[in-house]
């Protein structure tokens, strides 16, 4: 199961782009990079998914480079309401079940 | 769709006594998973079943940690005897496992307080 490190903490101010970028040296070759944000006391919320290049929908974007052994979540204009956790996880297509790290929690001020 | 369901949404019981989890997933999915969050050990998968079958339950900490689902749109956590290092939020998800998607819908949680 590939491992994945992103930063502890990130801090921004509101309408600036944020980018967490995430390490996934061992990703397999099945493997696809999903991202999930998380509120305090709610439960984890899928963001996005990608496998390479970039993808992109009304929450944010995802850009993996052709390596695929990193990738970067893109969030446009952040608000307050962005402060969460954001965890980036490595999906095993043997098994569905997620694996989640510890997260990079996102600090937005006004 | 009214989401993932779980309840209780706060459970205080003491030790030793039986914990009964509930959720009712999405309708129409075909993959349900519980999953545990502390602060030491972060977001933890628990068990998954998938048309209603556990494919994955290496993940239960102990033999007092037993799930069922007797059907699609019902499943059940039970820990029996509890103990205080159970307290934790458990969450239940769920998703239509097909092609690629990751994509799992989570319910509330379920807040532990064992004493």
């Amino acid at each position: 199961l590939a491992k994945t490190t992103q930063p502890i903490s990130m801090d921004s101010y509101e309408g600036q782009e944020v980018n967490i970028t995430c390490s996934h040296n061992n990703i397999a070759t099945n493997d696809y990079i999903t991202w999930y944000q998380q509120f305090p006391s709610q439960g984890p919320r899928f963001i996005i998914q990608g496998y390479k290049t970039k993808v992109t929908n009304e929450v944010a974007s995802l850009f993996i480079p052709a390596d695929r052994k990193s990738s970067t979540l893109s969030l446009p204009r952040v608000s307050l309401s962005d402060t969460a956790v954001y965890y980036c996880l490595v999906g095993d297509t043997g098994r569905r079940a997620l694996t989640f790290g510890s997260g990079t929690r996102l600090q937005v001020q006004p | 769709d009214a989401g993932v369901i779980q309840s209780p949404r706060h459970e205080v019981t003491e030790m030793g006594q039986e914990v009964t989890l509930r959720c009712k997933p999405i309708s129409g999915h075909n993959s349900l998973f519980w999953y545990r969050q502390t602060m030491m050990r972060g977001l933890e998968l628990l068990i998954y079943f998938n048309n209603n079958v556990p494919i994955d339950d290496s993940g239960m900490p102990e033999d007092r940690f037993s799930a069922k689902m007797p059907n699609a749109s019902f499943s059940t956590l039970k820990i029996q005897p509890s103990e205080p290092r159970d307290s934790a939020v458990y969450f239940c998800a769920s998703s239509w496992t097909s092609g690629s998607s990751y994509e799992q819908y989570f319910g509330p949680g379920t807040r532990l307080t064992v004493t």
